[in-house]
């Protein structure tokens, strides 16, 4: 799986639209893009992902560059229950019985505050 | 709606003593499987995965074993702990992938297991 790049550390105001950033430069063509978050002290949560168009759902709009090399997260109205560690994934999707490894670097630690 | 449930949510062992992890999955079928562990600070290993019902495969030669005795259920054993299998222990569950179509990963709440 590719590599991806993210900015360490993030703040956001509370009500305001978060952009997560990440690069993947070396990214395949037929590798997606994942975003999942962990809460401290519980299990990773998924949020979205795509190939090559933008994609939008309850959570979040995930914005990918044309040349695939980077993508942004947006979380339209934060909150503080927002506060959490970002992961960005860059995989490739299993196919009829094999699995497909996770792996997660270090994240961006997002800070929602008032 | 699918939902993943672990338990204990957190387990203190003496070093040398058995482990037994549990998870089960509700609302699917047929789910792949998945055992990871966080240790503190670092990211996620994956430990064990299981297409099916018996079947597993081991990413990472341990101490720890797994197995699959009904469809929806997992779990991950030791016989002896060591100090070094501290760590947050997660299960995950994703469809079976039939070709073309996406398997997203989706994680349970997780056990922290301390081994004193």
């Amino acid at each position: 799986d590719a590599k991806t790049t993210q900015p360490t550390s993030m703040d956001c105001a509370e009500g305001r639209a978060a952009n997560l950033p990440c690069n993947h430069s070396t990214i395949s063509g037929n590798e997606y893009v994942y975003w999942y978050r962990q809460i401290h002290s519980q299990g990773p949560q998924y949020i979205i992902h795509g190939l090559k168009n933008n994609e939008t759902n309850e959570m979040a709009s995930l914005i990918i560059t044309e040349d695939r090399k980077s993508s942004t997260l947006i979380l339209p109205h934060a909150t503080l229950r927002d506060t959490a560690v970002y992961y960005c994934i860059v995989r490739v999707n299993a196919g009829g019985t094999s699995y497909g490894k996770l792996t997660f670097g270090q994240g961006t630690i997002l800070t929602v505050h008032p | 709606s699918q939902t993943i449930h672990q338990w204990p949510a957190t387990l203190v062992q003496p070093v040398g003593s058995p482990l037994s992890l549990e998870c089960t999955v509700e609302g699917t079928s047929n789910p792949n499987l998945y055992w990871y562990r966080q240790a503190a600070g670092r990211g996620l290993q994956l430990l064990f995965y299981s297409v099916g019902i018996g079947q597993i495969s081991s990413e990472v030669p341990q101490n720890l074993s797994a197995s699959r005795p009904q469809d929806r259920q997992f779990i991950l054993s030791s016989k002896k702990l060591l100090l070094s299998d501290s760590g947050f222990y997660l299960c995950a569950w994703s469809l079976r992938n039939r070709g073309g179509s996406t398997d997203t990963q989706y994680f349970g709440p997780g056990t922290r297991l301390t081994v004193l």
